[in-house]
């Protein structure tokens, strides 16, 4: 299973919203919805932001939000920060319990 | 809250062997799973494989099949990974992350462990 596919960077202006596209995924019958996304910081271990496409963990900024149509995710970033600049990585169950990541995307605040 | 702590950074000449462990505290084992993933230098994330610490049931991605074993040992909630044959591509920081299920998300992680492979 190839990695799936993300765009290297994605910059925006504090106050903007950025989208962080993920394609790739499996869709139709027997897709899967387990689709998560990953923030992390230089030197740090990642952190879940958005699980099963939309969901977020208790703690997560509600400025984050996810989606997904077809074969693609997006991940979502309103209101951005400064403190927003990370790497993002996308992740999905495949199948016969594999998964595979994105290939990653660096989101810088300008 | 689940907390991973990993064993240190280590250096192995190719060819070698190197042991990974990952201590679980805040919960225990039982019906979840331990996922391994690592990050080469300057790179992205990639899924090694899980290990159900309470079955022993395992699952490998295909590239890492048969260079790379996970084993568990719940009395000191503990579960390693284990590669083998070791070259400079092997070069990376190695993270274990907890999921609650089997269709899951990766919902703690370990501080990552550097290995080094060089001469």
């Amino acid at each position: 299973q190839s990695a799936l596919t993300q765009p290297a960077s994605v910059s925006g202006s504090p106050g903007q919203s950025i989208n962080i596209s993920c394609s790739g995924l499996s869709s139709g019958v027997g897709s899967y919805d387990f689709v998560s996304w990953y923030q992390q910081y230089p030197g740090k271990a990642p952190k879940v932001m958005i699980y099963e496409v939309s969901k977020r963990p208790s703690g997560v900024s509600n400025r984050f939000s996810g989606s997904k149509s077809g074969s693609t995710a997006s991940l979502t970033i309103s209101g951005l920060q400064s403190e927003d600049e990370a790497d993002y990585y996308c992740c999905s169950y495949v199948s016969i319990s594999t998964y595979v990541f994105g290939t990653g995307t660096t989101v810088t605040v300008v | 809250q689940v907390h991973l702590v990993q064993s240190g950074a280590e250096v192995k000449k190719p060819g070698a062997s190197v042991k990974v462990s990952c201590e679980a505290s805040g919960y225990t084992f039982s019906g979840h799973y331990i996922h391994w993933v690592r990050q080469a230098p300057g790179q992205g994330l990639e899924w090694m494989g899980w290990i159900n610490p309470e079955r022993g049931d395992t699952k490998y991605a295909q590239k890492f099949q048969g260079g790379v074993i996970m084993t568990g040992d719940t009395s000191t909630n503990r579960v390693y990974m284990e590669l083998s044959r070791l070259t400079s591509d092997d070069t990376a920081v190695y993270y274990c992350a907890y999921a609650v299920g089997i269709y899951s998300w990766f919902d703690s992680w370990g501080q990552g462990t550097l290995v080094i492979v060089s001469s």
